[in-house]
């Protein structure tokens, strides 16, 4: 069965400092990877997928993330935070075309003044 | 383009009663998935519909039921409501039937029960 783990419920960074979330899946075969924010009180929004091709990818509003097939990683970064940056984070992985999201547990994302 | 728009926005009930909430669809989208979302807790799948049908399930009990209106509008249904369903419920309009590699999930802003 598919599974999706974020290590670490809070991270909290400085304005300006790097950003760095983690993810590590578990899949069978060759999985569909994303990174989803969710501002408080609102649903979900893309900030990037892996689905084939290159390995890393970028997303809006400054994140990217690496696709590690050795690794079952697709860490979530940023060079530089910004205060509008926090949110909470989640990872999720889907492996059938169309099919259902499996989420993780969610990274909250604190930015510092 | 409204984007995916659910109804209502929140929602107050007690214990064994039923509730009904609504989801439309991106315009252009044929595909409905429905999540739930625990306080703390990422996004869990419930179902999802294409073409009227129930295409696929999570590991919810047959008290949350749905259905897919002819044009591409949802219901999630939830009967016999327990402390334990109060949570954010999600709507994600896809395109299934464009046959296109990558089906991308775009999600309305929720609607939040809660059972009292």
């Amino acid at each position: 069965a598919q599974s999706v783990t974020q290590l670490g419920s809070h991270v909290s960074v400085s304005e300006g400092a790097l950003v760095l979330l983690r993810c590590n899946y578990s899949s069978s075969v060759p999985p569909y990877l994303f990174w989803y924010v969710q501002y408080p009180n609102q649903g979900l929004q893309l900030l990037l997928k892996y689905t084939t091709g290159a390995t890393l990818v970028k997303g809006i509003n400054g994140f990217e993330a690496e696709f590690k097939k050795s690794e079952t990683s697709f860490h979530l970064t940023k060079p530089s935070a910004h205060m509008s940056d926090a949110a909470e984070y989640f990872c999720a992985v889907i492996t059938n075309q169309g099919g259902k999201l499996i989420f993780g547990q969610g990274t909250e994302l604190s930015v510092k003044p | 383009d409204a984007g995916v728009t659910q109804s209502p926005t929140h929602l107050i009930k007690t214990r064994g009663q039923q509730v009904t909430l609504r989801c439309s669809p991106k315009s252009g989208h044929d595909t409905v998935s429905w999540y739930q979302q625990a306080l703390g807790q990422g996004p869990q799948f419930i179902f999802q519909y294409y073409e009227e049908e129930e295409r696929q399930r999570g590991n919810f009990p047959d008290r949350f039921s749905g259905h897919q209106f002819p044009n591409y509008s949802s219901e999630l249904n939830v009967n016999a409501l327990l402390l334990g369903d109060s949570a954010l419920y999600l709507c994600a309009s896809s395109s299934l039937g464009q046959g296109s590699s990558y089906n991308e999930q775009f999600f309305g802003p929720g609607t939040r029960l809660t059972v009292l």
